[in-house]
């Protein structure tokens, strides 16, 4: 059973600060990696993407990928109390399944 | 204006009433899927389509059905064989095999 694992949290991190969150995968051939974020009571909104061959940096979001630990993490630079949601992991495994985590709460503190 | 539009955003369902969700997307996306969320938990498939006139049972398929016979259409009817429909419906579509799902905005389902 491939699966997608994330820690539910709550996540606590002073603004202006940064916020990393890890999400681990079974599947070892898993090629795309997907951060979600969800507000409370709205439906999940894509933050970014990678694939497997190299990490992403948007703004104030990176997204590593850690292929030999089988993690890929989101970092949120400079924390706004706006950026509290909970953080969805989605990754595309080798038989082209999403697997989705269950989800990260993060609470950024003013 | 593209995008993904779900209705109603909140349903109610009688006891033995089957009820239709709706999806409609504009995004010429090739692939549409259902989801079930409920209260602090993770996303569920339901069903999944690839291409018109064909689709796929997902994690939790039993109690419900589906049909595209549209590109722009993926319609998730809820059946009284499912007995416990409280939830949040989240519709996705995503372009091609390798590309990211993109939600609507959902639909609340309770019970009366």
């Amino acid at each position: 059973q491939k699966e997608v694992e994330q820690n539910s949290g709550p996540l606590s991190v002073p603004e202006g600060a940064i916020a990393s969150l890890n999400c681990t995968y079974s599947d070892r051939g898993s090629q795309s990696f997907f951060w979600y974020r969800q507000y409370s009571g709205k439906s999940p909104e894509l933050i970014m993407f990678i694939y497997s061959n190299g990490d992403k940096e948007d703004g104030r979001f990176t997204a590593q990928l850690n292929k030999a630990s089988q993690y890929v993490s989101l970092l949120i630079r400079d924390s706004q109390p706006s950026d509290s949601a909970t953080y969805l992991c989605a990754v595309r495994s080798s038989n082209y399944q999403l697997i989705w985590g269950a989800g990260t709460k993060l609470i950024i503190k003013p | 204006d593209g995008g993904i539009t779900q209705s109603p955003k909140y349903l109610f369902r009688k006891e033995g009433q089957n009820v239709t969700l709706s999806c409609e997307q504009n995004l010429n996306h090739d692939a549409m899927y259902w989801y079930r969320q409920d209260p602090g938990q993770g996303l569920r498939l339901i069903y999944y389509s690839q291409i018109v006139n064909d689709f796929q049972k997902g994690d939790i398929a039993e109690g419900y059905s589906v049909s595209r016979e549209k590109k722009e259409s993926f319609p998730l009817t809820v059946t009284s064989a499912q007995k416990n429909p409280t939830a949040f419906y989240l519709c996705a579509s995503r372009y091609r095999d390798n590309q990211p799902q993109h939600f609507g905005d959902g639909t609340r389902l309770s019970i009366l």
